[in-house]
């Protein structure tokens, strides 16, 4: 089966770093995706993952251990625009064009 | 990055009627779109893959002769949910990918949603 985890609801402060982790456990790896969502708003695409390491842009950076079924979406420098759902979201097959699956979701709100 | 529409963004229905959602790719080419169904503060739920030319696929316990798919042609994708219930309500999206500049990616783009609300 699939199944990805991240926390529920985070808070931090304008100005402060954040990071936002996600475990998955999936029949097959081909990527793993991070998705900013606003309320009532379609997702964006903030990242990509397949090989293990740190990927930075910006002021967002995702990190990726494979053997640990592991990522986490860094946002630094938060700023109020940043309050948001952070999806992160797998593509569980084998091949590129499979499914991506998506976990429940991050609701983070920044405080001033 | 490639743009998707959904049409209607809104819509308002009674019970027991039917409702058809659009999908457009705009400036290019959508072999495989895929809708998701959202909750209010819930992730996105996978519902089907969508195929040009031929049968979605459906996720498990999605019933297919509920929420109709069509994939007419290379840009568009609808979808219809057949005598609707109030349990329908919910938040429909609708992605594509674009196979020629997804690239390493191959992400998907999302289209903007529509909030369907049954009375």
């Amino acid at each position: 089966g699939q199944n990805i985890d991240q926390p529920t609801e985070m808070t931090a402060t304008e100005g402060a770093i954040v990071q936002i982790n996600c475990t998955y456990q999936t029949s097959g790896f081909n990527g793993l995706f991070w998705y900013q969502q606003h309320a009532g708003e379609a997702p964006t695409f903030l990242s990509y993952n397949v090989l293990d390491g740190l990927e930075e842009k910006g002021r967002f950076s995702s990190f990726l251990s494979r053997s640990k079924g592991y990522s986490y979406l860094l946002l630094k420098e938060l700023q109020m625009k940043d309050s948001a759902s952070y999806l992160c979201a797998v593509r569980g097959g084998l091949d590129r064009d499979d499914k991506i699956i998506f976990g429940k979701g991050t609701r983070l709100h920044i405080l001033p | 990055g490639a743009v998707v529409s959904q049409h209607p963004s809104r819509v308002i229905c009674k019970s027991g009627t039917s409702v058809k959602i659009e999908c457009r790719s705009l400036d290019f080419q959508a072999t495989t779109m895929f809708w998701y169904r959202q909750f209010p503060k819930k992730s996105l739920m996978l519902m089907a893959t969508s195929n040009e030319g031929s049968k979605a696929t459906y996720e498990q316990g999605v019933e297919k002769d509920k929420f109709l798919i069509n994939h007419a042609s290379l840009t568009l994708s609808t979808l219809t949910v057949t005598s609707a219930h109030p349990e329908d309500s919910s938040f429909y999206i609708c992605s594509a990918r674009d196979p020629l500049t997804s690239g390493f990616y191959n992400e998907q783009f999302f289209g903007p949603g529509t909030r369907l609300t049954v009375l």
